[in-house]
């Protein structure tokens, strides 16, 4: 069972750094770290994903631990459209390439 | 491109009619999922396609639901019959890879069985 540990909920002020964890203490060296988020209404949209070293896009970064038993989903400057829920998902790069499981994630409020 | 795109947004029918989802996967997609959403199971993963070919179904809930995919352009939901704990958001998303490469989802079918 593939699974993450989120907080349930967080919060952050409009145009402030936001840092969102996860834990996946039993994570496989075949497993990629996906993040994904979820706008009010709208279908999730890939964020992000990651191995051993931290990764950047224009979306956001992802820093990941040396034992990457944690990693952490860092928008650098929150905006009120980054309002979503962001899930944190193993990927195993070694087994079915259907498995993406998502889990409750963290519901990320932003205020102005 | 214009993304995943799924018919109809919205749906209401009543308890035992048949109910089609409808969905369009991007261009040269090999992958293709059918998610449900709710509030108290969030989303599950129901069942997925590989080059148009059920590659996991053991998500599904029970025999009502099938799902087809008779082309790469295009795949089906099938509930028959209907009844109103099939009430959710139903998304449909493809890939290049399957879960190794960014999943793109369609903005969902709300289901509403009365």
């Amino acid at each position: 069972d593939a699974k993450t540990t989120q907080p349930n909920s967080m919060e952050s002020n409009e145009e402030e750094p936001v840092h969102l964890p996860c834990n996946h203490s039993t994570i496989s060296g075949t497993d990629y770290i996906h993040w994904y988020r979820q706008l009010p209404s709208q279908g999730p949209e890939y964020v992000i994903h990651g191995l051993t070293s931290n990764v950047n896009n224009r979306m956001a970064s992802l820093a990941i631990a040396e034992d990457r038993k944690s990693s952490t989903l860092i928008l650098h400057r929150a905006t009120l459209r980054d309002a979503a829920v962001y899930y944190c998902i193993r990927v195993n790069y070694g087994g079915s390439q259907g498995n993406l499981i998502f889990g409750k994630g963290t519901k990320l409020s932003v205020k102005p | 491109d214009a993304g995943v795109i799924q018919s109809p947004r919205h749906e209401v029918t009543e308890m035992g009619q048949e109910v089609t989802l409808r969905c369009k996967p991007i261009s040269g997609h090999d992958y293709l999922f059918w998610y449900r959403q709710t509030m108290m199971r969030g989303l599950e993963l129901l069942i997925y396609f590989n080059n148009n070919v059920p590659i996991d179904d053991s998500g599904m809930p029970e025999d009502r639901f099938s799902a087809k995919m008779p082309n790469a352009s295009f795949s089906t939901l099938k509930i028959q019959p209907s009844e109103p704990r099939d009430s959710a958001v139903y998304f449909c998303a493809s890939s290049l890879r399957g879960a190794l490469s960014p999943l793109h989802f369609g903005n969902g079918t709300r289901l509403t069985v009365t």
